[in-house]
């Protein structure tokens, strides 16, 4: 069965530290994979994908096949990316269902 | 773009009774999901459909659970009678072909 583990679910950081959220799956085939963010009061909203290898807000994913992970990383936090990450993984780079981690709650203080 | 619209965005019921939830997508998007997002935990489909076609209903409850997409643009999501482990958040999510799915707000629901 396919599934998605976030190990943490709360990492606390001080602004301009590093971040990583981790991010593992099980999934014999080839997955899409993805982070999701919400902002406080706000909808779930995609934060980047592998396939698009784009950098979002700061933020890249780096998809490792023989570790089968997905981090999240950022160099420099900053108090707005104080938030709740999923990771998630689809079947097919078509429609179909995503697969959540069960999330993790990143705090930046100042 | 108003997005993924829902409603209602809260919903308080006694056990037993019934309730439903609407979802319009965003205009376009022929894919349309309902997911439960139960305390702490991410979200999970419950129903996926390809226009009016539910093609993934294997994890709705359907002793309780039904859900219908007639015209192929909004879409219902009913639960009768409800139970007190159905408190959660119902979430609606619809993409285009290449799966960015756009998630609405979410109806929180309880079950008293």
């Amino acid at each position: 069965a396919q599934r998605v583990t976030q190990p943490e679910k709360l990492l606390s950081v001080f602004k301009g530290a590093p971040v990583e959220l981790k991010c593992n799956y099980s999934y014999s085939g080839s997955p899409e994979l993805f982070w999701y963010v919400q902002y406080s009061r706000q909808r779930l909203q995609l934060l980047l994908r592998h396939i698009s290898r784009e950098s979002i807000k700061g933020f890249t994913a780096d998809l490792n096949k023989g570790e089968t992970s997905f981090h999240l990383k950022k160099p420099f936090a900053q108090e707005e990316d104080s938030a709740m990450y999923y990771c998630a993984l689809s079947r097919s780079y078509n429609t179909d269902k995503l697969i959540f981690g069960t999330g993790t709650r990143l705090q930046v203080f100042p | 773009e108003a997005g993924v619209v829902q409603s209602p965005r809260y919903k308080i019921i006694e056990k037993k009774q019934p309730v439903a939830f609407w979802c319009n997508p965003i205009s376009g998007h022929n894919t349309l999901y309902w997911y439960l997002q139960n305390l702490g935990q991410g979200p999970e489909l419950l129903i996926r459909y390809e226009n009016e076609e539910a093609v993934d209903d294997s994890q709705l409850p359907k002793d309780r659970f039904s859900a219908e997409r007639l015209k192929g643009v909004d879409s219902t999501l009913k639960i009768q009678p409800a139970e007190l482990g159905d408190s959660a958040v119902y979430l609606c999510a619809s993409s285009l072909e290449n799966n960015e799915q756009f998630f609405g707000p979410g109806t929180r629901l309880t079950v008293l």
